[in-house]
């Protein structure tokens, strides 16, 4: 699986977009980039994925860009229940496991 | 309940105990994995199985046994307690993979302390 790097950690004011960047510069053309999120003590929770387009569902948007080296999630208007650590992962689409790195800790304030 | 449970959720062991961590899920999902995360770490992954009676060794399998005679139930024993094995422990349930969607979905954790 290609190597991921994400920023330690993010702030973000309540109600603005929260845009958390994750370089994949060796990702090959059969992987997916993964978004999962830990709220404090809990299991991490799923978010979104994508291949090469840009994604959107109800949880937050993930543009990956053209030469798909890098990709951003975007949480549209962060609440502060927002506040976790979100996790970028890539991993081909038909991987038995994935590999959790060390993520981005984003703070939301008011 | 619905969903994927963990018990019991914390545990005090002393150093050489054995020790059981539970994991039950009710979506009948062939996959069901292990992790560890220590304090300030991401999760790392201790065993996985793709099925009833089929196990494989994830990152950090050393201390640790599993087994898995019915779908739903995924029981992993630390045999010899350590220090070092002092940790939060998650279990995750995923479908196999259909269309490249892998959503793991993750129990409560289970916080175990080796004295």
């Amino acid at each position: 699986d290609a190597k991921t790097t994400q920023p330690t950690s993010m702030d973000c004011a309540e109600g603005r977009a929260a845009n958390l960047p994750c370089n994949h510069s060796t990702i090959s053309g059969n992987e997916y980039v993964y978004w999962y999120r830990q709220i404090h003590s809990q299991g991490p929770q799923y978010i979104i994925h994508g291949l090469k387009n840009n994604e959107t569902n109800e949880m937050a948007s993930l543009i990956i860009t053209e030469d798909r080296k890098s990709s951003t999630l975007i949480l549209p208007h962060a609440t502060l229940r927002d506040t976790a650590v979100y996790y970028c992962i890539v991993v081909t689409g038909t991987a038995s496991k994935l590999t959790f790195g060390t993520g981005t800790r984003l703070q939301v304030t008011l | 309940d619905a969903g994927i449970t963990q018990s019991p959720r914390y545990k005090i062991t002393e150093t050489g105990r054995q020790v059981t961590l539970m994991c039950h899920q009710t979506w009948s999902h062939s996959y069901m994995f292990w992790y560890r995360q220590d304090l300030g770490h991401g999760l790392r992954l201790i065993y996985y199985s793709a099925a009833a009676d089929i196990t494989d060794k994830g990152e950090v399998p050393d201390g640790y046994v599993v087994s898995r005679s019915k779908t739903e139930n995924f029981p992993l024993t630390l045999e010899s307690a350590t220090r070092s094995q002092t940790s939060v422990y998650f279990c995750a349930s995923r479908e196999p993979v259909s269309g490249a969607y892998n959503e793991q979905f993750f129990g409560p954790g289970t916080r175990l302390t080796v004295l």
